[in-house]
């Protein structure tokens, strides 16, 4: 299958700090890209739908200025978590698609993310 | 979305068949049918899929009812390497996002 790519896969940053990561699709274009959160023991939760060249689109109660989602190109997406706190520790995960119409989705291998 | 209703956990011994249900009852018409399995601290990775008739890879099977309103992935001989968490995920056809409910936590005894 496709590769997806997470830049770092783990991360500690002190509170406050911004901390910033890229998801790479390696060997297709996607056109949109996805960012979730998972707490421990919990489900991945949809935090925003990024689409190339546009903004991204937020699910409800995710702070669109505290997490920062770009887009830049059909390859790279990047998520900034701003002004980190200990309560944004978390393990963050994308996922892309090549294209719109019922093709499986592609993980990266997500990014540990602890705030101290 | 259609929702869907797995049981919390399963156990299965290595080498049997694992089979995983997942119920779907308000699906629609032209919903696919995903499932995903999350190994710890890992992403999701992708199984099988499905809309109406059954399909085999070489990772599972995966069973649709008639009314499609419930299915079961088959892990036909279970390897401890296939303890995970088993997502299904009804997936309307215009949407490319997956929205995960709990899913299944498979444990495959030795």
């Amino acid at each position: 299958g496709a590769v997806v790519s997470q830049h770092p896969s783990w991360v500690i940053c002190k509170s406050g700090t911004s901390v910033k990561i890229e998801c790479r699709s390696l060997d297709f274009q996607a056109t949109t890209m996805f960012w979730y959160r998972q707490f421990p023991k919990q489900s991945l939760m949809l935090m925003a739908t990024s689409n190339e060249g546009s903004k991204a689109t937020y699910e409800q109660g995710v702070e669109k200025d505290k997490f920062l989602i770009n887009h830049a190109s059909l390859t790279l997406s990047t998520l900034t978590v701003t002004s980190a706190h200990p309560e944004d520790s978390s393990f963050y995960i994308c996922s892309a698609t090549e294209d719109s119409m019922n093709t499986e989705a592609f993980f990266g291998q997500g990014t540990r993310l602890t705030v101290v | 979305d259609a929702k869907t209703t797995q049981p919390p956990s399963m156990d299965c011994a290595e080498g049997r068949a694992a089979n995983l249900p997942c119920n779907h009852s308000t699906i629609s018409g032209n919903e696919y049918v995903y499932w995903y399995r999350q190994i710890h601290s890992q992403g999701p990775q992708y199984i099988i899929h499905g809309l109406k008739n059954n399909e085999t890879n070489e990772m599972a099977s995966l069973i649709i009812t008639e009314d499609r309103k419930s299915s079961t992935l088959i892990l036909p001989h279970a390897t401890l390497r296939d303890t995970a968490v088993y997502y299904c995920i009804v997936r309307p056809p215009l949407a490319q996002k997956l929205v995960f409910g709990q899913g299944t936590r498979l444990t495959i005894n030795p």
